[in-house]
This record gives structure tokens, sequence and C-alpha cells, in this order.
């Protein structure tokens, strides 16, 4: 079965532009979380997803955002940008909340380099 | 609050030699504990898990085992090959019924030389 799909997988924005993420889980999953990766902070939590509500949110400011759709695709927007919100940003689905401790499935990423 | 650390990197072996990836956490109830592995230009795949203490997970020749007692989860594997080469991640899930958010330590690089 096709995995996770993130789309683009690389995108280049100017500060003060916003950006819209993409991500759609593995059929059946209806659970989608979305982590920031930077090689100062590590692999940090965004938000999670499920059926187009979301259950749970890291620290991050006001600038990220996301949404599920009612096929359980995900996307994520960020606003404003700025130089440090340069990084890879990681969907994961799973089959439904909670569901984390059977381990997420990743995609392979949306490269995100903020100029 | 629950946490994880993990042996810093990066780690250079030389193939076929034996590999261990210290990894310790902190948390509160009975958390499941997981190694993702993540190769150049890749997003996280699974690695092995175990949801409870004296679980030993395996997969690929890697192996780790939950100690409660130790709180560790370190990881073990006998002969690298240079395809093991890429960054691993240790990390927990607080618990089944807990939000889905899992925490994850810094990564550990490890290189392996032919």
């Amino acid at each position: 079965k096709a995995g996770v799909t993130q789309t683009p997988r690389y995108l280049i924005k100017t500060r003060g532009q916003q950006v819209t993420l993409s991500c759609s889980p593995i059929s059946g999953h209806r659970s989608v979380s979305w982590y920031q990766q930077t090689p100062g902070q590590g692999l940090q939590f965004l938000f999670e997803y499920f059926s187009e509500t979301q259950r749970n949110k890291g620290n991050f400011p006001g600038r990220f955002s996301g949404r599920q759709f009612s096929n359980s695709r995900s996307e994520m927007n960020v606003s404003t940008l700025e130089l440090g919100d340069s990084a890879l940003y990681l969907c994961a689905s799973s089959l439904a909340p909670g569901q984390g401790g059977y381990g997420y499935t990743f995609g392979s990423g949306t490269r995100l380099t903020v100029v | 609050g629950n946490s994880v650390t993990q042996m810093e990197g990066p780690v250079t072996l030389s193939e076929e030699a034996f590999l261990t990836i210290n990894c310790t956490y902190t948390a509160t109830g009975y958390p499941s504990l997981f190694w993702y592995v993540q190769y150049p230009g890749e997003g996280l795949q699974l690695l092995l898990k175990a949801t409870k203490a004296d679980d030993k997970g395996s997969n690929k020749g890697f192996e780790a085992t939950y100690r409660k007692e130790t709180t560790s989860f370190h990881l073990e594997k006998g002969s690298v090959q240079v395809s093991d080469s890429a960054v691993y991640f240790c990390a927990l899930a607080p618990g089944y019924s807990s939000a889905s958010k899992i925490i994850f330590g810094s990564g550990t690089r490890l290189s392996i030389r032919p």
C-alpha cells in the first residue's frame, strides 16, 4: 500500500511570505501528526489531527496552523515566515489518536528554506 | 515531564563491529519505547519498539530491551554494515491512552567504514 505522501519535497520562500504543506496519510489511517526537524532543536511536535479536529498542539506560535480534510489529508500553514522556520517538516500517520504507542509511519518530509 | 536522552554522535565504526547506542528516558507511568532510523534525505522509519518492561524489540539484526529498573532502551547490533549508516532516534510515547505525541531524543549519527 502507498506510504505517507508529503508535497512538495522542497520549497524555497522569502521572509514574510506564507507557505502551505500537504500530507496524505496511509489509506485507512485517520490521524495525522506534524513535526518540525531542525539541527538545533531536533524533532519537535507541532500538532495532531483526527476527524478534521486538532487533538493536540505543541509549543509553537500561532503562525503555525493546520487542518484536516474529510479524506484525512492534512495541510499545515506557516504565515509570516521567519528565517528560523527553515526546517524539515515531517508528517506522520497512525490509525487513530493514542496510537502513537504503536509507532507512526512517517513521510519523507518537506524541506523548507526561508531566505 | 517526559524526556529521552541518547548518546551524542557521531559514532564511527568499521564494518562488522559491534554497535551500542545508549538511550535513557524519564517518564511517568508506562511508556512505549521506540528506535527510529533516518537515512539521508528521508523521513523516519520505525526500526523497533517495546511496549512494556523486559520486552525486547528486534528488527534487521538490531535489538533493544526495555529496562524499567535502569530506565534504559539501548540499541545494539552484533555486526554493522555500511548500509546501517544513518541517524538513529530513541523515542517514547507516554502511553496508549495518552496523546499520540512522541518524545524524541536528539539523534545519534552513525557512520560505518568499509
